[in-house]
């Protein structure tokens, strides 16, 4: 069975500093993982995807997220907040079958 | 390009009623998932379809949910004797299907807007 833990409900950031959303996995086989990000009334956008190449992903409007098998951890990070940036972000893991286990999800407030 | 659509856009109903929730994929996706979101929480997955056929079911919650894709397109999403505790953004997903025999797992899932349901 697979899960995801997004740690931090919601996570308020000053505009132009860095951002941090935490997201840990528990997966049996290695993982797919993903960041999704939902502006309100709006579906769901894919910022980034790990698929075991490269440990550290790079994605949409400068969101990075660095895979640590180690650690069990596939961390969102962006250096400099924008006003934007202001939305609802979801970890999510596969398996191989495509199903996707989504985190509850955390959402960021940027103040100016 | 089109994305994936999704009709209606909200949808309010009695309790006891009978509902039908539509999902347009994108142009020549094969795989269409079906998603759940309540409020304050992530998406929970409930049916998958490869063509025609619904591969995975495992997340219904029970026998009044009911989905079908009977040319491999379009998909519709259908709930009996809606109950108050349906009340959810339903969300809809299509993906490619990888060549090669590579893992479904890896593709990207693009989402429709969802739909939000209202059962009084």
């Amino acid at each position: 069975a697979q899960s995801v833990t997004q740690l931090g409900s919601h996570v308020s950031v000053s505009e132009g500093a860095l951002v941090l959303l935490r997201c840990n996995y528990s997966s049996s086989v290695p993982p797919y993982l993903f960041w999704y990000v939902q502006y309100p009334n709006q579906g769901l956008q894919l910022l980034l995807k790990y698929t075991s190449a490269a440990t550290l992903v790079k994605g949409i409007n400068g969101f990075e997220a660095e895979f640590k098998k180690s650690e069990t951890s596939f961390h969102l990070t962006k250096p400099s907040a924008h006003m934007s940036d202001a939305a609802e972000y979801f970890c999510a893991v596969s398996d191989r079958r495509g199903k996707l286990q989504f985190g509850a999800g955390t959402q960021v407030v940027v103040t100016p | 390009g089109a994305g994936v659509s999704q009709t209606p856009s909200n949808k309010v109903t009695e309790k006891g009623k009978y509902v039908e929730l539509r999902c347009d994929p994108i142009s020549g996706h094969t795989a269409l998932y079906w998603y759940r979101q309540s409020l304050g929480q992530g998406p929970e997955f409930l049916i998958y379809f490869q063509g025609t056929g619904a591969a995975d079911d495992s997340g219904l919650p029970n026998d009044r949910f009911f989905a079908v894709r009977p040319e491999g397109s379009v998909s519709t999403l259908k709930i009996q004797r809606t109950e108050r505790g349906d009340s959810a953004v339903y969300l809809c997903a299509s993906s490619l299907i990888p060549s090669g025999g590579g893992a479904r797992g890896q593709e990207t899932q693009y989402f429709g807007p969802g739909t939000r349901l209202l059962v009084l």
